[in-house]
């Protein structure tokens, strides 16, 4: 089992939906990075955050330490938002470890 | 602007050749890292490095080898100790550590002929 979990691994939306990739991991953790992907490859980093939530623009991120538990949302989705979101995790004291991604496909 | 440049955007390397993959920073960044993407897994962290003339092996750092003599370089090598190299390879920079934000490069596309 991967010490991080993404799901789903593929989504497709039509314009305008929310939507939510979830992130879950099995390890201790000090912070967590959401990422995109683009086509060409080249990878922008969203958030870091280490406890409760934080917002930019239409993106949402949370995080629930507890529970091992990151969410990624996107409110009103735009075919531009197509990409994969790759969730990864620092355990304390330790290198980051990448989720599979998520592939999401946003139709207009 | 500040960012960092990997260079060559595609590389085919001969059997038994080693290859340098090149990775420049001007965002005066203390650590930077190499990692290796194949299709349908996570990325792993190949080298990393947090101050100049010291770097560290990662997860899967077998047929590579690194140098990091000035702050703003951080090349890559791929021996022909690699067996299967042909992969997406992205370098990245953050200020101090993996906690804090990392800023990736375009990524280099190895191929073997």
């Amino acid at each position: 089992k991967n010490e991080v979990e993404q799901s789903p691994q593929n989504l497709t939306a039509q314009e305008g939906e929310f939507i939510t990739i979830n992130c879950s991991y099995s390890v201790g953790i000090s912070a967590l990075h959401w990422l995109q992907q683009h086509p060409g490859g080249g990878i922008v980093s969203l958030f870091m955050l280490s406890s409760g939530k934080k917002k930019h623009g239409r993106l949402i991120a949370t995080i629930n330490i507890q529970e091992k538990h990151s969410s990624l949302h996107i409110t009103a989705s735009h075919p531009r938002d197509s990409a994969v979101y790759i969730c990864a995790v620092v355990a304390s004291g330790s290198r980051l470890t990448f989720g599979e991604g998520t592939q999401l496909t946003v139709n207009p | 602007d500040g960012g960092i440049t990997q260079s060559p955007k595609y590389l085919f390397r001969k059997e038994g050749q080693n290859v340098t993959l090149s990775c420049e920073q001007n965002l005066n960044h203390d650590a930077m890292y190499w990692y290796r993407q194949d299709p349908g897994q996570g990325l792993r962290l190949i080298y990393y490095s947090q101050i100049v003339n010291d770097f560290q092996k990662g997860d899967i750092a077998e047929g590579y080898s690194v140098s990091r003599e000035k702050k703003e370089s951080f090349p890559l090598t791929v021996t022909s100790a690699q067996k299967n190299p042909t992969a997406f390879y992205l370098c990245a920079s953050s200020i101090a550590g993996f906690q804090e934000t990392q800023y990736f490069g375009p990524g280099t596309r190895l191929l073997v002929l």
